[in-house]
């Protein structure tokens, strides 16, 4: 079956501008989470959805970051304004329940790039 | 909260050497501890989980309560266990991952 999947794979914008990031989770997995991987950063948590809602956006960095999810699918995130401390790659991740003891099934991530 | 230290940024070794990727945790509630990796060019993926209690690849992880860590350990490297190891206990419905270790196999 079909895994997580994200677009774009890469993006790159100049700074200011307003970005969105996709991803599809698996079919049927209610939560579904968002992560920054940047060098030397490791994984950073963004936000977690459990359906439409969003219970955890407490690793959103800025108020420049949004995220929303329609009919317990598909995820955006909007940057807006990016900044180059932005660029990174976003992982999308999406599990059977909330709990977290569920394994999380990560997509291929969107390398952004802010120049 | 739950945190997790994986002390060593880069871990390099010759293949058929024993390897130990170390984490250690600090963590209240039911210590479930999963390790995740991320070999070049792939997918973030679980390796294993402590509950589980099972081998992976030739690689075994056994919680420590009195030392609080949960160390990845394989007794023969091989050049395809060359990747991006994350260690992870479970937070209130996310993960809290490591900052990971970079496993490097050398023939």
């Amino acid at each position: 079956g079909a895994g997580v999947s994200q677009s774009p794979s890469n993006k790159v914008t100049e700074k200011g501008k307003d970005v969105e990031l996709r991803c599809d989770p698996i079919s049927g997995h209610t939560a579904l989470y968002w992560y920054r991987q940047s060098l030397g950063q490791g994984l950073e948590f963004l936000i977690y959805f459990q359906g439409n809602s969003a219970p955890d956006k407490s690793g959103l960095p800025s108020d420049r970051f949004s995220a929303e999810r329609t009919g317990g699918s598909v995820s955006t995130l909007t940057i807006q304004r990016t900044q180059q401390e932005d660029s990174a790659v976003y992982l999308c991740a999406s599990s059977l329940g909330r709990s977290s003891y569920n394994e999380q099934f990560f997509g291929p991530g969107t390398r952004l790039t802010v120049l | 909260a739950q945190r997790v230290t994986q002390p060593e940024k880069l871990l390099s070794v010759f293949k058929g050497a024993p390897v130990e990727l170390k984490c250690n945790y600090s963590y209240s509630g039911s210590p479930e501890l999963f390790w995740y990796v991320q070999y070049s060019r792939q997918r973030l993926q679980l390796l294993l989980r402590h509950i589980s209690r099972e081998s992976i690849k030739g690689f075994t992880a056994d919680l420590n309560k009195g030392e609080t860590s949960f160390h990845l350990k394989k007794p023969f490297a091989q050049e395809e266990d060359s990747a991006m190891y994350y260690c992870a206990p479970p937070g209130f419905q996310k993960l809290v991952f490591g900052t990971g270790t970079r496993l490097l196999v050398s023939p």
